[in-house]
């Protein structure tokens, strides 16, 4: 089993639906959890922590199940804009080594 | 510009041939990561700086990869005898004191 799984899509969904995302992890003792968006052949870039208690910025809200051991990324009102790839990170668990999921990729057309 | 910078942006190199790339991490950022990405694939981590000690290297980089930051600002990666299975993305990240990561725009390696 993977350390980080995630289902690379890709999610096609039209401007303005609600689209979530999810992101295994199997390393338990795992500590911090975040999403990067990935745009094509540019750097990801941070789009928001994890926390226990969840975390919304916007359209944007990430979640954290530890009991199941996944985060999740839920959008809403896509916008055009919002296509690209996510890609989550889980840190911890006794190393310093962040691992990434594969990404998975949105395409949200008119 | 304040963000991670890297240099070369691009590099064309022949098999066999040694490659060194520069990353300069956000100023104070004490905290600088290495990774690789190839299509279709989230990055893979190479290595992780603290300051300039250098804390963690991953199991699936052989000798021939090798990585400094000598004075715990800037940070170079080498490629020695390149063969045509490092044709990647090369991404540097930096962090303070955190997990947050800030990426550079990556240096694209292709190794004929």
């Amino acid at each position: 089993r993977k350390e980080v799984e995630q289902d690379p899509g890709p999610f096609n969904v039209p401007e303005g639906a609600t689209v979530a995302f999810n992101c295994t992890y199997s390393n338990s003792a795992s500590q911090s959890f975040f999403w990067y968006r990935q745009d094509c052949r540019k750097e990801p870039k941070l789009l928001m922590s994890v926390y226990s208690s969840g975390n919304e910025d916007g359209r944007f809200t990430a979640q954290l199940n530890r009991a199941s051991q996944y985060i999740s990324l839920l959008i809403r009102d896509s916008k055009l804009s919002d296509s690209a790839t996510y890609l989550c990170v889980v840190n911890g668990g006794g190393s310093y080594i962040p691992t990434f999921g594969r990404g998975t990729s949105l395409i949200v057309h008119p | 510009d304040t963000g991670v910078s890297q240099d070369p942006r691009h590099k064309i190199t022949k098999r066999g041939q040694n490659v060194t790339f520069r990353c300069d991490p956000i100023s104070e950022h004490n905290r600088l990561y290495w990774y690789r990405q190839t299509l279709g694939q989230g990055p893979e981590f190479l290595t992780y700086f603290q300051n300039e000690a250098q804390l963690e290297k991953s199991r699936l980089l052989s000798d021939r990869f090798s990585a400094e930051r000598p004075k715990g600002s800037f940070s170079t990666l080498e490629i020695q005898r390149t063969e045509q299975g490092d044709s990647a993305m090369y991404l540097c990240a930096s962090s303070l004191e955190s997990d947050e990561q800030y990426f550079g725009p990556g240096t694209r390696l292709t190794v004929t």
